[in-house]
């Protein structure tokens, strides 16, 4: 079945410092991506939509300097946390639908876990 | 937004027994899924229940949707501790765009 790849797993990081997320999408062509934050036992926060080839689109509330988000391919999309602080640590997770096969359900990458320091 | 409520947000049984989660939403939805999450990972899909549907089962998952109270259950029968985990009900915000907006999960914990 279709796999979306996370990657990494886990960082850290100090304050100031940008994070780079990667989610790709392995056996499938993924023109939109969708970044989700979660906090410590609370629910998926959707962040953005990532398009390829253009804009990504972000939620009210999200800050688009803040966390840039770049799909230059049909099967990868990256999520750049800039200047982290530690409100930025958090679990960050991408889901991408696969619309060969109807798009639901959308398949998800294991997740980064952000810790700044 | 049309975040889903679940509840109860923690549950704790015995194996074996069966459980039941709870799910509410605010708008008129095309589907409703549901999804696991363990500690710490991203999401499996467990089951797809349409507008037009009422009921749907899938091994020991069995989901409910009721669109007049917008309402959503999954029971899970003969609970196993391999079965602890949060689940998250997730509604799409129509459009095609397949953009989820979840809920705020319940927490299971199944005891051997």
């Amino acid at each position: 079945g279709a796999v979306v790849s996370q990657h990494p797993s886990r960082v850290i990081c100090k304050s100031g410092t940008s994070v780079k997320i990667e989610c790709r999408s392995l056996d499938f062509q993924a023109t939109t991506m969708f970044w989700y934050r979660q906090f410590p036992k609370q629910s998926l926060m959707l962040m953005a939509t990532s398009n390829e080839g253009s804009k990504a689109t972000y939620e009210q509330g999200v800050e688009k300097d803040k966390f840039l988000i770049n799909h230059a391919s049909l099967t990868l999309s990256t999520l750049t946390v800039t200047s982290a602080h530690p409100e930025d640590s958090s679990f960050y997770i991408c889901s991408a639908p696969d619309w060969d096969r109807g798009g639901s359900p959308l398949h998800f990458g294991n997740g980064t876990r952000l810790t700044v320091t | 937004s049309q975040q889903g409520e679940e509840d109860p947000q923690a549950l704790s049984i015995q194996e074996g027994e069966n459980a039941t989660m709870n799910c509410s939403y605010k708008t008129s939805i095309n589907n409703l899924q549901w999804y696991r999450q363990n500690s710490g990972r991203g999401l499996v899909h467990l089951i797809l229940i349409r507008s037009n549907e009422r009921e749907k089962h899938s091994g020991r998952l069995r989901v409910t949707l009721d669109t007049s109270k917008k309402s959503s259950s999954l029971l899970i029968t003969a609970s196993r501790a391999a079965d602890t985990a949060s689940y998250f009900c997730a509604t799409d915000a129509g459009g095609g765009s397949e953009k989820l907006v979840f809920g705020k999960g319940t927490k299971l914990t199944v005891n051997p």
